[in-house]
């Protein structure tokens, strides 16, 4: 069975200081990774997505996110945050191999200070 | 904003009730998946239609059922409604079957059983 697990409820940072949000995932074979931004009684929002080649993705928004196949992870970044990036961050996988469903994590809460 | 909406956003029913939920697709895609978000939880997948047809289904019981018409909107039916059933319901859409291509999801409804 596939899955993901981001490990921090919660991450705080200062706005202009660089952000990373954590995500690990397990699947059989090679993933396809997405991360989703959710702002407050609102649907999810696309960020990026890894399907393959370069590991480090960008995305909307000045996101990047970073492929790491031996340590299964697929970390997201920002080289500096707004007060605006403050949301709920949630990172998906799906399997390639027959049909396969979008799993996600529990979510991370970003909060960006003044 | 993405081009899929939702209706309701918001419902209150009575435990053993039973309700209906609609989403309306983005133009061009012939793929729907509703989610189920419980709080403080990630989306967990319900099931996807495919060109009408049922493709993929989660671990939810058979008084979750759903629809997807002709011109790809969808609804999602659930019987005999309990507490637990109390979440935010997503309904996402995508163009074909493709597992790389990312979904894009509708504000939800937010439903709540009394």
């Amino acid at each position: 069975a596939q899955s993901v697990a981001q490990p921090e409820d919660q991450v705080n940072v200062a706005e202009g200081n660089p952000l990373t949000v954590k995500c690990t995932y397990s699947v059989s074979g090679n993933p396809y990774l997405f991360w989703y931004v959710q702002y407050p009684n609102r649907g999810l929002q696309f960020l990026l997505k890894y399907i393959t080649g370069d590991n480090l993705v960008k995305g909307s928004y000045g996101f990047e996110a970073e492929f790491n196949k031996s340590q299964t992870s697929f970390h997201l970044k920002k080289p500096s945050a707004l007060v605006s990036d403050s949301a709920l961050y949630f990172c998906a996988v799906r399997g390639r191999s027959g049909y396969s469903t979008l799993t996600f994590g529990k979510g991370t809460m970003l909060l960006v200070s003044p | 904003e993405t081009g899929v909406t939702q209706s309701p956003t918001h419902l209150i029913k009575t435990r053993g009730q039973q309700v209906t939920l609609r989403c309306s697709s983005q133009s061009g895609h012939n793929t729907v998946s509703w989610y189920q978000q419980a709080l403080g939880q990630g989306p967990q997948f319900i099931f996807q239609y495919y060109r009408e047809e049922e493709n993929g289904r989660g671990n939810f019981p058979p008084r979750f059922s759903g629809l997807q018409f002709p011109n790809y909107s969808s609804e999602l039916n659930v019987n005999a409604l309990e507490l637990d059933d109390s979440a935010l319901y997503l309904c996402a859409s995508s163009s074909g079957q493709t597992d790389s291509t990312e979904a894009f999801f509708g504000q939800g409804t937010r439903l709540t059983v009394v």
